[in-house]
């Protein structure tokens, strides 16, 4: 079955240490993005891509870095400049960045600063 | 800007009954699209429901509907006959063209069923 597949699932990750947030899909989609959500609160994009090679920031990308060399893989790098990364991030891709093509979630990868 | 306003942070209701999740959203653009998540418990983000700026009718999708007000900028997602397992938060999200595709969200309402 196609879907979208993050991992790891659970990171802890000490102070000063980046860490990257694996995001794989096999629905032949063009466009993905990364979101991270805060307990109690909405969805807010980090970065987007729409292409290959391509990619912009979203509303938080500062501490965050991305690359996009496959169209099947868009990992997120969260640095030792993000503040506070203690986050629940979701990856999400859809067919084309335009009208009601859905974005499809992954699972998530729930991260941890000790 | 656009922006989603969710103005219900929690929200009870008794199994078999309907209840209606409120959204409001801003935008400038003629042409943008409405969709409903469900966030379960477990984090997954599920698609319930869209909604085009320029479609006449109401959006359906089983016991979900759409009663889109475009003149209040409303979308607001009504479910029917509610279960236990519809609880879960509930997002609702826009995009605007031109944007990647990029989804906009809400801040989400906590739908709690009775049995």
């Amino acid at each position: 079955d196609g879907g979208i597949t993050q991992s790891p699932k659970y990171l802890f990750r000490k102070e000063g240490q980046n860490v990257t947030l694996s995001c794989e899909q096999n629905l032949n989609h063009d466009a993905m993005y990364w979101y991270r959500q805060d307990p109690g609160q909405g969805l807010r994009l980090i970065y987007y891509s729409q292409i290959v090679n391509d990619f912009q920031k979203g509303d938080i990308a500062e501490g965050y870095s991305v690359s996009r060399e496959k169209k099947e893989s868009f990992p997120l790098t969260v640095t030792s400049a993000q503040k506070n990364p203690t986050a629940f991030y979701l990856c999400a891709s859809s067919l084309s960045g335009a009208g009601a093509n859905v974005l499809t979630f992954g699972a998530g990868s729930r991260l941890t600063v000790l | 800007a656009q922006k989603i306003t969710q103005t219900q942070p929690g929200m009870f209701v008794q199994e078999k009954e309907a209840v209606t999740l409120d959204c409001t959203y801003d935008t400038s653009d003629q042409s943008y699209g409405l969709f409903w998540y469900k966030q379960p418990s477990s984090g997954e983000m599920i698609f319930l429901i869209y909604q085009g700026s320029y479609d006449e009718q109401n959006a359906t999708e089983g016991r979900y509907s759409l009663n889109f007000q475009k003149a209040r900028k409303s979308a607001n997602l009504v479910i029917s006959a509610s279960q236990l397992g519809d609880s879960a938060m509930y997002f609702c999200a826009m995009r605007e063209p031109y944007q990647g595709g990029k989804l906009i969200f809400g801040q989400g309402t906590e739908l709690s069923v009775k049995p």
